[in-house]
């Protein structure tokens, strides 16, 4: 069974540009998270989706950060415009269904670098 | 707020020596916890979970332990190995479909 696909793996922008990162969830797994992991921090969750609707998106900077799973698949997280301290690694992740939240399957991750 | 810490926070140990990995959180009220593994470049994956009517689990040289009363978990790694050299995070979730929150891990370095 593949796990879930990030990438790109790594990105440096400038302060100011826009980034977007993409995922792939394992086939058959309803529910999709995107977390931000800052150095020497635990991740934080950023958005939760069930299927292509938003569960839970109270601690994402709705003001720069956006992310949407149209087909209920495929995720995207674009940044715009991008800040120093959004440096960070984005981990994508994704579990069956709603009432297994903590049976979660983690991506690889892509490493943001802004300059 | 349910907040999980971590202590310590680096932790460098000779090969075959055994250690403890402590992790404290501050509302008793979990559904379970885990403990994760973190290797630079790489995803979470999940050691061990403990749902919250249990005390223990144990998977090949991993031991956790639970006492939700004192909000207190510990993971012990026996004999250990160059290869366990990682981050390693200890999670809690409130109910099964709630969020889990994370610590923020302790880095675990073996010497050969």
């Amino acid at each position: 069974e593949a796990g879930v696909a990030q990438s790109p793996r790594y990105k440096i922008i400038e302060k100011r540009q826009s980034v977007a990162f993409w995922c792939n969830p394992i086939s058959g797994h309803a529910t999709l998270y995107w977390y931000q992991q800052i150095l020497g921090q635990g991740p934080k969750l950023l958005i939760q989706f069930q299927n292509n609707g938003v569960v839970d998106d109270s601690q994402l900077p709705k003001d720069r950060f956006s992310a949407e799973r149209l087909k209920g698949v495929d995720s995207t997280l674009k940044i715009q415009p991008a800040k120093l301290e959004d440096s960070a690694v984005y981990l994508c992740a994704s579990s069956l269904a709603p009432n297994r939240v903590y049976e979660q399957y983690f991506g690889p991750g892509t490493r943001l670098t802004v300059t | 707020k349910q907040e999980v810490t971590q202590i310590p926070a680096a932790l460098s140990v000779p090969e075959g020596e055994n250690l403890v990995l402590n992790c404290s959180f501050t509302d008793s009220a979990i559904y379970n916890l885990q403990w994760f593994r973190q290797d630079p470049g790489k995803g979470l994956t999940s050691l061990l979970l403990i749902q919250s009517s249990q005390r223990e689990q144990t998977s090949g040289r991993l031991n956790a332990s639970l006492d939700k009363s004192s909000g207190r978990s510990t993971l012990y790694i026996a004999a250990s190995q160059p290869g366990d050299s990682a981050t390693y995070l200890c999670a809690v979730s409130p109910r099964r479909d709630d969020k889990i929150i994370f610590g923020k891990g302790t880095r675990l370095h073996i010497l050969p």
